[in-house]
């Protein structure tokens, strides 16, 4: 079954710093989807990484603050930037196992932002 | 939205007992899957049942889907300290939307 290694897994960060989150899948994956999770909360659909083209963002979440990369199909990075404390979270990205419907996720990043 | 909610938010049973997780969504559904969260991890999925399907089992899994209730049930028989975790239900809208919809979780804690 697919894996993604997400890194990094945790990261302490000052505030008004950015943070890049990288997600590499083991094999080739068309949608790609980045979520947030507030501690003890459900996951947040932040935006959809498209292959080739611009990530598609949900309400509430601006390309400014969160660039996605998609380079192909099997990579995905997420920036974080001028960070402040609020954005302390956990992030998650996660793949679509073709033709099943099914998500698979990374072991999620930790960011606390002092 | 159509976010699923689960109930109860929180679970805490003894080691063989069985565990019941419900889960209610609001508009019409593709299909309905069900992940566990361990504490810091990411999700894995454990089950998906479409529309059409009324009762699926996996192992010691048991789902049901009502969509004339739009609700579904997750069981989980005689538990295990290793089921700790969150559990959440994922609708998915029918229409052909691929972005699926989390609900709050379940956290499940097994005492051995």
């Amino acid at each position: 079954s697919a894996v993604i290694s997400q890194k990094p897994s945790r990261d302490i960060c000052q505030r008004g710093t950015s943070l890049t989150i990288q997600c590499q899948v083991d094999s080739q994956v068309t949608m790609m989807f980045w979520y947030r999770q507030q501690p003890g909360q459900s996951l947040t659909l932040i935006a959809t990484a498209n292959q080739g083209s611009e990530a598609t963002y949900e309400s509430g979440f601006v390309i400014d603050k969160f660039p996605i990369s998609r380079p192909n199909l099997t990579f995905s990075t997420l920036t974080v930037s001028n960070m402040s404390p609020e954005d302390s979270s956990i992030y998650l990205c996660s793949g679509e196992r073709s033709n099943t419907g099914e998500l698979f996720f990374g072991e999620g990043s930790r960011l606390t932002v002092l | 939205s159509q976010q699923g909610e689960e109930d109860p938010q929180a679970l805490s049973i003894q080691e063989g007992e069985n565990a019941t997780m419900n889960c209610s969504y609001k508009t019409s559904i593709n299909n309905l899957q069900w992940y566990r969260q361990n504490s810091g991890r990411g999700l894995v999925h454990l089950i998906l049942i479409r529309s059409n399907e009324r009762e699926k089992h996996s192992g010691r899994l048991r789902v049901t889907l009502d969509t004339s209730k739009k609700s579904s049930s997750l069981l989980i028989t005689a538990s295990r300290a290793a089921d700790t975790a969150s559990y959440f239900c994922a609708t998915f809208a029918s229409g052909g939307s691929y972005i699926p919809t989390f609900g709050r979780g379940t956290s499940l804690i097994v005492h051995p």
